[in-house]
């Protein structure tokens, strides 16, 4: 079945030691997203790729990057976590629709980061 | 600017029960709709979208919402409630030329023997 897969599920990082968290789909969209979602908060956009055209979202902290080297990969780098960064790290991807179709985002299981 | 309020961090029925979930939105511009469900330290699978196409969507599981555009609604209901529905729900709104996926707060459902 076509999906998008979050590799590891789980990750234990320390306070300042650089983390990178996976995602890839077999959906080939076009568009990829990273979200966080803090615990019972609603998820959060963090960036997203069209393409290779990075978006990042204005409040997004520089502290967070990301790399898509290729239609099927993309990665979250978190430069120096901080104990504000635990939460669950949401990819999702979609396609850009036909003219005033609003294509559906479809989400990975999602990566639980935790900062000692 | 678009935005989503669900109304009701909580809600509770018995299996067996009628599930509402209420959801409203704000948009400027036409807008597209999705229930999106999240089981305990899962992502978010789809539940059903409004595209325009027809008012009454039916999604899976047995869940359906009704677009009111008058009341800019989305609501989510299912006749009969059952264990395994027992998730958080997450109204959400697209639309115009972004791709952005703008989220209400979520619902928590909660499901009594």
């Amino acid at each position: 079945d076509a999906m998008v897969i979050q590799n590891p599920r789980y990750q234990v990082t320390q306070f300042g030691k650089p983390v990178t968290l996976s995602c890839s789909q077999t959906l080939n969209h076009n568009v990829m997203y990273w979200y966080q979602q803090k615990s019972s908060q609603a998820p959060k956009l963090l960036f997203h790729y069209y393409d290779k055209d990075f978006n990042n979202e204005a409040d997004t902290p520089d502290n967070f990057q990301s790399r898509r080297p290729n239609t099927s990969f993309c990665f979250l780098d978190i430069r120096s976590p901080g104990l504000g960064d635990a939460a669950m790290y949401l990819c999702a991807t979609s396609r850009p629709g036909l003219a005033g179709v609003r294509e559906t985002q479809y989400f990975g299981p999602g990566t639980r980061l935790l900062v000692l | 600017a678009q935005s989503v309020t669900q109304l009701g961090s909580h809600v509770s029925v018995s299996e067996g029960a009628l599930v509402l979930l209420r959801c409203n939105y704000s948009s400027s511009v036409p807008p597209y709709l999705f229930w999106y469900v999240q089981y305990p330290n899962q992502g978010l699978q789809l539940l059903l979208k409004y595209t325009s196409a027809a008012t009454l969507v039916k999604g899976i599981n047995g869940f359906e919402a009704e677009f009111k555009k008058s009341e800019t609604s989305f609501h989510l209901t299912k006749p009969s409630a059952h264990m395994s529905d027992a998730a958080e729900y997450f109204c959400a709104v697209s639309g115009g030329s972004s791709y952005k996926l703008i989220f209400g707060s979520g619902t928590r459902l909660l499901v009594r023997p």
